[in-house]
C-alpha cells in the first residue's frame, strides 16, 4: 500500500509554545489529507479535510486559527498548533487520499503532543 | 442520526478464533472500515466492505449486512500479536468517516 509519513512522532513543548506536524505522502500524489485526534480510549475525531492549493474544511467545534492546517503541495499537509494548552494534548493523526473521499485513505504514523 | 456501536472490551485465547461485531445507524451509508490500532500507533487499514456478504482475507474475514446495519470481524488463528484495539467505521452519504469508539482484544495465551 502507498506510506504515509508523519512527523514527529511525538513531541513535548512547552505551554504557549506552537508545534508544527508534517504529513506527507511518499510515493502518491495526495489530493485530500485528513487530520484527526484521538485522545485515550476514545475513537478518532475527523478535526478538518485540507485540499491541495485551498482552503482546510473544519469540523464544527475545531479553531481554525488555533489549528493552522496548510496543504501547499500534492504531498505535504502541515498541521499546527498554535499557543498549545496542556487539553491540546493527544495523539494526532493525518491521513491522505488521492481521491475526495476516504476511501483509499492511508495513514500516517500518528504523532504523540505532550504541552506542559 | 447516526452511531455506531461496538464492544469496548473482548478477551479470546491464542489459536482460538473471535468476532467483533459493529452495529451502526445511518441515512447515507457508503461503506464499512475495519482498522486495526496498536496501542501508541495510527490505525492501519483491515476491509472495506460496501456490499452485502464475506470478503476473507487470510486469517481476517469481514461481513456485512445493510439491512440489518451490522457488520463483524472475524479473526482465525489467533496470535498474540493481534492483541490489539479494532475500529470500525462507516462512511456516510457526504463521504465522511464515522468512528466507532473501538474493541480492545486482548488475547491470552
Amino acid at each position: 500500500g502507498a506510506v504515509v509519513s508523519q512527523h514527529p512522532s511525538w513531541v513535548i513543548c512547552k505551554s504557549g509554545t506552537s508545534v508544527k506536524i508534517e504529513c506527507r505522502s511518499l510515493d502518491f500524489q495526495a489530493t485530500t489529507m485528513f487530520w484527526y485526534r484521538q485522545f485515550p480510549k476514545q475513537s478518532l475525531m475527523l478535526m478538518a479535510t485540507s485540499n491541495e492549493g485551498s482552503k482546510a474544511t473544519y469540523e464544527q467545534g475545531v479553531e481554525k486559527d488555533k489549528f493552522l492546517i496548510n496543504h501547499a503541495s500534492l504531498t505535504l499537509s502541515t498541521l499546527t498548533v498554535t499557543s498549545a494548552h496542556p487539553e491540546d494534548s493527544s495523539f494526532y493523526i493525518c491521513s491522505a487520499s488521492v481521491w475526495d473521499s476516504h476511501t483509499e485513505a492511508f495513514f500516517g504514523q500518528g504523532t504523540r503532543l505532550t504541552v506542559v | 442520526g447516526q452511531n455506531i456501536d461496538q464492544p469496548t472490551e473482548m478477551t479470546a485465547t491464542e489459536g482460538a478464533i473471535v468476532q467483533i461485531n459493529c452495529t451502526y445507524q445511518t441515512s447515507g451509508f457508503n461503506g464499512l472500515f475495519w482498522y486495526q490500532q496498536h496501542a501508541g500507533e495510527a490505525p492501519t487499514f483491515l476491509s472495506y466492505n460496501v456490499l452485502d456478504g464475506l470478503e476473507e482475507k487470510g486469517r481476517f474475514s469481514s461481513f456485512l449486512s445493510r439491512s440489518k446495519g451490522y457488520s463483524y470481524l472475524l479473526l482465525k488463528e489467533l496470535q498474540m500479536k493481534d492483541s490489539a484495539s479494532y475500529l470500525c467505521a462507516f462512511m456516510d452519504s457526504n463521504y465522511q468517516l464515522i468512528w466507532g469508539a473501538g474493541t480492545k482484544l486482548i488475547i491470552k495465551p
